[in-house]
């Protein structure tokens, strides 16, 4: 399992953008890299993957460096209800998911 | 999207008893499901794999014989936690995925 490195936590007013970093040098050429975001006493949701190429979704965008060993999840516009702990995962198609120490989001209004 | 429906959303049980927590998948079928668990202020842990038909596959260091997983169908898994200790007190997790995964509401364990 790729192993990724993320801040622990990060801050953000409402209504701005927000990068949020990820290292992961040891991706294999198969695993897609995988963004999901744990609210508070909720499970976690899906944010975006990748495998390549940039990806744009309705919640967020996701920027992949060109030698893959990094990623970067775009928040366009932060909201209040984008506060969570945000997980990178590198993973193949299918199969099990294992979560790193995430980077804890706050958002201020 | 597709939707993965856990139940109890909370439970107390006492020391000593087994407890069962079901994870269903309302939308789609899932051959394979996972468990995990999470501690407060910690990321979540992979318990074990759950594949419909067969065994499932624990993580290292997961005790098999207590934490029982059966899948007994293409949208149903259990989790039970046998004996349970307030060691056990946690917040238990399934998911099921697609391509991407989507994840139960959690089950707040407290053993008392």
């Amino acid at each position: 399992d790729a192993k990724t490195t993320q801040p622990n936590s990060m801050e953000s007013n409402e209504e701005e953008p927000v990068h949020l970093p990820c290292n992961h040098s040891t991706i294999s050429g198969t695993d897609y890299i995988h963004w999901y975001r744990q609210l508070p006493s909720q499970g976690p949701e899906y944010v975006i993957h990748g495998l390549t190429s940039n990806v744009n979704n309705r919640m967020a965008s996701l920027a992949i460096a060109e030698d893959r060993k990094s990623s970067t999840l775009i928040l366009h516009r932060a909201t209040l209800r984008d506060a969570a702990v945000y997980y990178c995962i590198p993973s193949e198609d299918t199969g099990k998911l294992i979560f790193g120490q995430g980077t804890t989001l706050q958002v201020k209004p | 999207g597709a939707v993965v429906s856990q139940h109890p959303s909370r439970v107390i049980c006492k020391s000593g008893t087994s407890v069962k927590i079901e994870c269903r998948s309302l939308d789609f079928q899932a051959t394979t499901m996972f468990w995990y668990r999470q501690f407060p202020k910690k990321s979540l842990m992979l318990m074990a794999t759950s594949n419909e038909g067969s065994k499932a596959t624990y993580e290292q260091g997961v005790e098999k014989d207590k934490f029982l997983i059966n899948h007994a169908s293409l949208t149903l898994s259990t989790l039970t936690v046998t004996s349970a200790h307030p060691e056990d007190s946690s917040f238990y997790i399934c998911s099921a995925r697609i391509r991407e995964a989507f994840f139960g509401q959690g089950t707040r364990l407290t053993v008392v």
